[in-house]
């Protein structure tokens, strides 16, 4: 099984930051890569699919990159309604797997 | 508007079975691969299983193979997980998901989501 692993696992930052979390593979994955945010009580929601291809809708404030075994998502300026947790999914070989996930705090 | 409304989740004891349907609206059902992804309460995000259109291919997560199973009727447009002998650690919301094929691009990935339904396995 291919293992992502995501970090920080929590991260604390002010209005205006420019935020970066990083996602591993265990093996090369391609582009097949995708960020997801997930609010307390709600389904996620995608913000970026194929490592670097911003979902419509979702601010333009994210983006992604990265490919191979290593990827990032940038927030460039955090607002307050991005606190969230934020996980990475690997869709190149089943098992998909999900990142541990980084909690998003917006002091 | 396109929509996935979860349902049949509940509270059983451990060694119980459990179905829980997914019903689709607003988009072509049986054009589309579907997923189960589940989140224990507190924890991260996992997911379960996929069935392609046809039901000609499913995936599992190890922890649940040979006790869950993942099915669709398209005709009724809806998703079904039959779960087995269940565990405290199957406790869970359940998400239904579709999964999108860009073409040019090799990334599945699952952009619409349904709010969920959870499953509680206790004594």
């Amino acid at each position: 099984d291919i293992q992502m692993t995501q970090s920080p696992p929590s991260l604390s930052a002010s209005v205006g930051d420019r935020v970066t979390i990083t996602c591993r593979a265990s093996q090369n994955i391609g582009s097949s890569l995708n960020w997801y945010q997930q609010k307390v009580g709600t389904a996620p929601k995608l913000l970026i699919n194929a490592a670097s291809s911003l979902q419509s809708g979702a601010p333009s404030t994210f983006s992604g990159s990265g490919s191979g075994t290593d990827f990032t998502l940038t927030i460039s300026s955090l607002q307050p309604e991005d606190s969230a947790t934020y996980y990475c999914l690997q869709t190149n070989r089943a098992p998909w797997t999900f990142g541990q996930g980084t909690m998003v705090e917006v002091k | 508007e396109v929509q996935l409304v979860e349902s049949g989740g509940g509270l059983v004891q451990p060694g119980g079975s459990l179905r829980l349907s997914c019903a689709a609206s607003g988009f072509s059902f049986s054009s589309h691969w579907m997923s189960w992804v589940r989140q224990a309460p507190g924890k991260g995000l996992e997911w379960v299983a996929n069935i392609k259109q046809d039901g000609s291919q499913i995936y599992y997560v190890d922890s649940v193979k040979g006790r869950f199973t993942v099915s669709r009727d398209n005709a009724k447009n809806s998703l079904y997980l039959q779960m087995n002998s269940l565990r405290a650690e199957d406790t869970a919301a359940y998400y239904c998901a579709r999964v999108e094929i860009p073409t040019g691009v090799y990334c599945f990935y699952m952009a619409v989501w349904g709010k969920g339904t959870t499953v509680t396995v206790s004594s």
